[in-house]
C-alpha cells in the first residue's frame, strides 16, 4: 500500500497563471476527494468523484477551478487564472466505498502560494 | 448549516491524559471522525464513531453523544509526538466530511 501521493509538493506561481495539480489514491479506492486547507483552519470540501464521476462540487469550486478523474484512477485539478486568495495547501483524500460513512486517507498536499 | 466548535489551543504534559471536545450541528450525520495533523503534514486519521458510546484504540479513544451533538478525544500517556492539531469532522448525508478548525495541542516536558 503506496498511499495517497501528490504531485507537485509545492507550487509557486504568478497570479493570473493556470495550475495543475495531481493525486493518485490508494490503487483500490473508487472514492476521490479534493479539499482545500488555509493556514489555521481545517481542511474545506471541494469536490469528490465515485471512479470517474464528478458527483458532487462545492460552491467554494469557482468556475476557474475543474477537477477530472478520466479513467477512475488518478484526478487532476486545474486552478485557472491564479488569485492571491487561490494560495492554500490543496489535499486529496481516497476512500473504498463501504457503508457510509467511508474513511478517507489523506495524501500529503500541494502547496500553492500565489504570488 | 453546519458548525463545529473545537477549542483552538491546549497544552498537556507529558505522561498525562488530554482530552479534546467536539461540539456540532449538521443535517444528515452520519458519523463523526478524529484526524491528526502535523505542523506541514496530511491529516491521518485516528477514530470514527457512528454510534453513542466510547471507541478506544491504544493510547487513543473517541466518545460520542448523538443527542448531545458531542464528541472527544482522549489521549492517555502523552508523548512529545503527540504535539499537532487535531481535527473533528462530521460525515453528513454526502460523502464529504466537514471539518473543524481544529485544536492545536502542545505537550510540554
Amino acid at each position: 500500500d503506496t498511499g495517497v501521493s501528490q504531485d507537485p509538493r509545492h507550487k509557486i506561481t504568478k497570479r493570473g497563471q493556470n495550475v495543475t495539480f495531481r493525486c493518485d489514491p490508494i490503487s483500490e479506492h473508487n472514492r476521490l476527494y479534493w479539499y482545500r486547507q488555509t493556514l489555521g483552519q481545517g481542511p474545506e470540501f471541494l469536490t469528490y468523484f465515485q471512479n470517474e464521476a464528478q458527483l458532487e462540487k462545492s460552491r467554494l469550486l469557482s468556475d476557474r477551478f475543474s477537477a477530472e478523474r478520466p479513467k477512475g484512477s488518478f484526478s487532476t485539478l486545474e486552478i485557472q487564472r491564479t488569485e492571491q486568495g487561490d494560495s492554500a495547501m490543496y489535499l486529496c483524500a481516497s476512500s473504498l466505498e463501504q457503508s457510509p460513512p467511508d474513511t478517507q486517507y489523506f495524501g500529503p498536499g500541494t502547496r500553492l502560494t500565489v504570488l | 448549516g453546519q458548525n463545529i466548535d473545537q477549542p483552538t489551543e491546549m497544552t498537556a504534559t507529558e505522561g498525562a491524559i488530554v482530552q479534546i471536545n467536539c461540539t456540532y450541528q449538521t443535517s444528515g450525520f452520519n458519523g463523526l471522525f478524529w484526524y491528526q495533523q502535523h505542523a506541514g503534514e496530511a491529516p491521518t486519521f485516528l477514530s470514527y464513531n457512528v454510534l453513542d458510546g466510547l471507541e478506544e484504540k491504544g493510547r487513543f479513544s473517541s466518545f460520542l453523544s448523538r443527542s448531545k451533538g458531542y464528541s472527544y478525544l482522549l489521549l492517555k500517556e502523552l508523548q512529545m509526538k503527540d504535539s499537532a492539531s487535531y481535527l473533528c469532522a462530521c460525515a453528513s448525508g454526502a460523502n464529504n466530511l466537514f471539518f473543524g478548525t481544529g485544536t492545536r495541542l502542545t505537550v510540554i516536558p
